[in-house]
């Protein structure tokens, strides 16, 4: 069974660093590309990035380049998403998915961690 | 940049009930296009890949149709279990993918 598995929710203050992780299980972790998605509270989602994890190339969404660091580690089956100084306005929850299903050369995300609550408040 | 809208914002429909949501796009996206439902508190679930194909697992009531600048989400036959907020995806300008606002469906 496929499984991507987050790590806890966090509280931060402004300024600080985070690093979050997202780890794969069930599957083939290099092989396939992992997304992350912010969904701030009440509001919709948002593509942030991909990464994939066999040779880490790396793939922003404009909205978030220089924003946030997206790497992987295959050895240990985990992709992270980090901040180097948060802001109030990083305050949302953060998804990872899995790309796994291909039509048409384009990837789906079919499965998809279960979140994690990044609090920033001073 | 490619901008989806979706409509309507907000339905109320009743068990049973057909209930359809569209998805515009500013150019057009061909049938690069998933739907999601998402459900308070959790992970958004993958119902639609490629304007139609349903997922697996995902029940048949749901199904998927259009390309180009509009495309639709049907739920043939509403259950409670619906209930939900629902997103169209554009994969046109990948790996740039955006969504659209979404779509709340009570029942």
């Amino acid at each position: 069974e496929v499984q991507l598995v987050q790590s806890g929710a966090e509280v931060k203050k402004p300024g600080e660093s985070l690093k979050i992780s997202c780890k794969g299980s069930g599957y083939s972790f290099s092989d396939y590309w992992i997304a992350w998605v912010r969904q701030m509270p009440g509001r919709g989602l948002e593509w942030m990035g991909i990464i994939y994890p066999s040779d880490s190339d790396t793939k922003y969404s404009p909205s978030f380049q220089g924003q946030v660091t997206i790497s992987a580690d295959k050895s240990i089956t985990t992709a992270s998403l980090q901040w180097s100084s948060l802001k109030a306005s990083d305050t949302a929850m953060y998804y990872c998915a899995r790309l796994g299903l291909s039509l048409n050369g384009v990837w789906y995300a079919d499965n998809w961690g279960q979140g994690t609550l990044v609090t920033v408040s001073s | 940049d490619i901008q989806l809208t979706q409509s309507p914002s907000f339905l109320s429909a009743s068990v049973g009930d057909r209930v359809t949501i569209t998805c515009r796009a500013s150019q057009g996206i061909s049938t690069f296009l998933a739907w999601f439902q998402q459900k308070p508190g959790k992970a958004p679930k993958l119902l639609i890949y490629g304007a139609s194909n349903l997922q697996s697992g995902v029940p048949s009531r749901f199904s998927g149709s259009g390309s180009g600048t509009e495309v639709t989400l049907t739920i043939s036959s509403l259950q409670p279990d619906d209930s939900a907020t629902y997103y169209c995806q554009q994969l046109k300008t990948y790996p740039d993918i955006t969504f659209g606002p979404g779509t709340k469906v009570d029942i």
